[in-house]
């Protein structure tokens, strides 16, 4: 049983290039999300979904696109990557949208130069 | 202000001690996550909480809706439970997909 499973675990960017972090859960989970993780800032949420076909926005989305065309993948796409976005990149899922425990990704650390 | 505050910020403390970390929020919820992270970076979930108390081996969290308040404590406590503990609230309704952290609670258990 995998899990979450978040790929790369690092990456390096130029400004303006764009990129692809994926996400995979393999527990038939309804709710999968997105985070960044700032020194000071905690973790904030990007964008979550609570099904295939539906997303939304969390509390910092500018920047970052997602997507949910089946229940198992969650990619979250940099289209034109900043120095503002290197951070460290969480991916959770949970089996519900409320009431249960939340499985997270061993991140990517992703650093835009 | 912050919507979840954790208190203390970091804490140092004896093999052996028990230990408190508190959570206070300003919203509604529906649920009340406890996270640990380690210091590899991992994040692994506690407890997840509506209402009452559990526990789960030296761990006990409990909430009180009204006090909007949730506390973490750890029985003795032990070198392995180094890391940072990350409280994160779940709203109702049309915010229940939101899931707002707190900045975590650095915890340090010395031999």
């Amino acid at each position: 049983n995998a899990g979450v499973t978040q790929t790369p675990k690092f990456q390096v960017l130029k400004t303006g290039q764009s990129m692809t972090l994926q996400c995979a859960q393999d527990m038939n989970h309804e709710y999968m999300s997105w985070y960044r993780q700032d020194p000071g800032m905690g973790l904030r949420l990007i964008h979550y979904s609570v099904g295939a076909g539906i997303t939304d926005q969390g509390e910092v989305p500018n920047g970052y696109n997602v997507s949910r065309s089946t229940t198992e993948d969650f990619p979250l796409r940099l289209l034109s990557a900043a120095p503002s976005q290197t951070s460290v990149y969480f991916c959770a899922s949970s089996r519900t949208v409320t009431n249960s425990p939340l499985h997270f990704g061993n991140g990517t650390r992703l650093t835009v130069t | 202000k912050n919507e979840v505050e954790q208190s203390p910020q970091n804490l140092t403390a004896q093999e052996g001690e028990f230990i408190t970390i508190n959570c206070s929020y300003s919203v509604g919820i529906s649920a009340l996550h406890w996270l640990q992270q380690h210091p590899g970076g991992g994040i692994v979930s506690l407890f997840m909480l509506s209402s009452g108390k559990k526990k789960h081996g030296r761990l006990i969290a409990t909430i009180n809706i009204q006090e909007k308040h949730s506390s973490l404590h750890i029985t003795a406590s032990h070198p392995r439970d180094s890391a940072v503990y990350i409280c994160a609230v779940r709203g109702y309704g049309g915010s229940q997909g939101n899931l707002i952290f707190g900045k975590g609670t650095k915890l340090s258990v010395k031999p």
